[in-house]
């Protein structure tokens, strides 16, 4: 049983235009959740992270947004950039973390030029 | 760069045999966890250690086991191995355990013939 679930295994998106990558969770106990970025041969990079008691967290050209009562968060990058292609895991962790992050299966994002 | 070091990068050895990985963790973190990432599966969470304990364990088999040494480093070990075992194995770590982003090291990439 897949509890964080990103539907879309890849996204293609033209340079300087808005990116949205977006992923659903099935487990009501989850109540932090992280974007991590990774490329090709390298370790999964952590980009944003946003906690159950906000809705909305920003950093730079990234903002995450978590609607609780849809089960959904949703990862926006704006602009785009040629160097955010690449495999964008959602993951989400409850009671403080106690079982670890539990991941999805990822989402390739593809930016044009 | 993470600041996680994982060795080797690459293993490849035969069914059967017994394996180490090994992980030095950030300076200043407390917590090791070690995930699998096989073909097409997200990141799957085995086992994390606080402090040089057992903190929590997941999908790991019987087969596997792990532990943090004193000077905070750990080490996986994968024995009877099967063909099923060749994986990329991510160690991270964290400050703590609650609520902290994990931060990877760039892998271990094992391959059972």
């Amino acid at each position: 049983d897949q509890q964080v679930k990103q539907n879309s295994p890849s996204l293609s998106v033209q340079e300087g235009r808005i990116s949205i990558l977006n992923c659903d969770y099935t487990n009501s106990m989850f109540d932090y959740f992280l974007w991590y970025k990774k490329y090709p041969a390298e370790g999964p990079t952590f980009l944003i992270s946003i906690s159950s008691i906000k809705d909305k967290n920003e950093d730079g050209r990234f903002t995450v947004f978590l609607n609780k009562s849809a089960k959904h968060l949703s990862l926006h990058i704006v602009p785009s950039q040629p160097g955010d292609s690449a495999v964008y895991f959602c993951a989400a962790s409850a009671q403080g973390g106690a079982d670890g992050l539990t991941f999805g299966k990822g989402t390739h994002l593809i930016i044009q030029p | 760069d993470s600041g996680v070091t994982q060795t080797p990068k690459h293993l490849i050895t035969a069914t059967g045999q017994r394996v180490t990985l090994r992980c030095s963790p950030r300076s200043g973190d407390l917590s090791v966890y070690w995930y699998q990432q096989s073909l097409d599966q997200g990141l799957q969470f085995l086992i994390q250690y606080y402090n040089g304990e057992e903190r929590a364990k997941g999908n790991i088999l019987e087969r596997f086991s792990a532990q943090q040494f004193p000077d905070l480093h750990s080490e996986l070990n994968l024995s009877s191995l099967e063909l099923g075992d060749s994986a990329l194995y991510f160690c991270a770590s964290s400050v703590i355990y609650e609520n902290s982003p994990l931060h990877f090291g760039n892998g271990t990439r094992l391959t059972v013939t």
